[in-house]
C-alpha cells in the first residue's frame, strides 16, 4: 500500500543538539511534500513545504528540509535544536497533480531536553 | 480572518447517538478536509471537498457523513457515535495545494 514512513516514533535531545527527521513516501510521480508541527495542546502549523524547484527548502524558525526524489525520501533538519522545540512533527505527501489527499506519517515526538 | 473554526471544541457522546462537527473557514478556499487523530497513526483523511456540492471519501470514512453546500461550511455529521470513533478532529483547507493547508483548533470527542 502506498504510505508514508517516519523513521522514529520518539526522539529525545539535548538543547544545542542537531536535529534530522527521516521521512520516505512510496508514491510515484508528482508529489507535494510538507512537513507540520503540533506543540503540545495546539493545532497543526505547516512547517515548511517543497513544490517545485530547489530540493532543499528552508522553513520557520530554522528547519529545513532536503527532497531526494530518487530516495523517495523529504527530511527534516535543524542544527541546533531549542527547548521550545518540543513537539510532534508530521510529515505529509500529496500525491498527483491536483493533490486532493494528504497522506500523513504516523508523526515523531521530539522532546529537547533543557 | 479567523482562519478555520471548529465547534465544539470537546464533547462526550453515549454510544448510538448522533452529532454534528462543525467547520467554518472565511478565506474561500474551494478546497476542505476532515482528518482524525490518534495516538501513533498520525492524521487520516475521513473525507474531503474540492467544492461546493462535491464531496468525496478518504481512507476511513466508515461512520461518517459530510455534505457542503456552502464554500464556507463543511459539517461532519456522526450518525450513531460508537467508542471507536473516540479521537480528535482537525477540519483543513487550502486554496491551491502548493500553499499548504490550515488547520483548525480540532474538537476532541470521546464516545462512551
Amino acid at each position: 500500500a502506498q504510505s508514508v514512513s517516519q523513521h522514529n516514533h520518539h526522539v529525545i535531545l539535548s538543547e544545542a543538539a542537531s536535529l534530522e527527521l527521516g521521512c520516505n513516501y512510496s508514491y510515484g510521480g508528482t508529489v507535494n511534500l510538507f512537513w507540520y508541527v503540533q506543540y503540545p495542546g495546539q493545532h497543526l502549523q505547516l512547517l515548511l513545504k517543497y513544490f517545485s524547484g530547489d530540493p532543499l527548502v528552508k522553513g520557520i524558525k530554522g528547519f529545513e528540509a532536503e527532497f531526494i526524489k530518487s530516495k523517495f525520501s523529504f527530511n527534516l533538519r535543524k542544527p541546533s535544536v531549542q527547548w521550545s522545540d518540543t513537539a510532534e512533527y508530521f510529515c505529509a505527501v500529496s500525491p498527483g497533480e491536483y493533490g486532493n489527499k494528504l497522506v500523513f506519517g504516523a508523526g515523531t515526538i521530539l522532546r529537547v531536553k533543557s | 480572518n479567523a482562519g478555520v473554526t471548529q465547534t465544539p471544541k470537546f464533547q462526550v457522546l453515549k454510544t448510538g447517538q448522533s452529532m454534528t462537527l462543525q467547520c467554518a473557514q472565511d478565506m474561500n478556499h474551494e478546497y476542505m478536509s476532515w482528518y482524525r487523530q490518534d495516538p501513533g497513526m498520525g492524521l487520516r483523511l475521513i473525507h474531503y471537498s474540492v467544492g461546493a456540492g462535491i464531496t468525496d471519501q478518504g481512507e476511513v470514512p466508515n461512520g461518517y457523513n459530510v455534505s457542503r453546500s456552502t464554500t464556507e461550511d463543511f459539517p461532519l455529521r456522526l450518525l450513531s457515535a460508537a467508542p471507536s470513533q473516540t479521537s480528535v478532529y482537525f477540519c483543513a483547507s487550502r486554496r491551491f495545494v502548493e500553499e499548504g493547508y490550515t488547520f483548525g483548533s480540532g474538537t476532541r470527542l470521546t464516545v462512551v
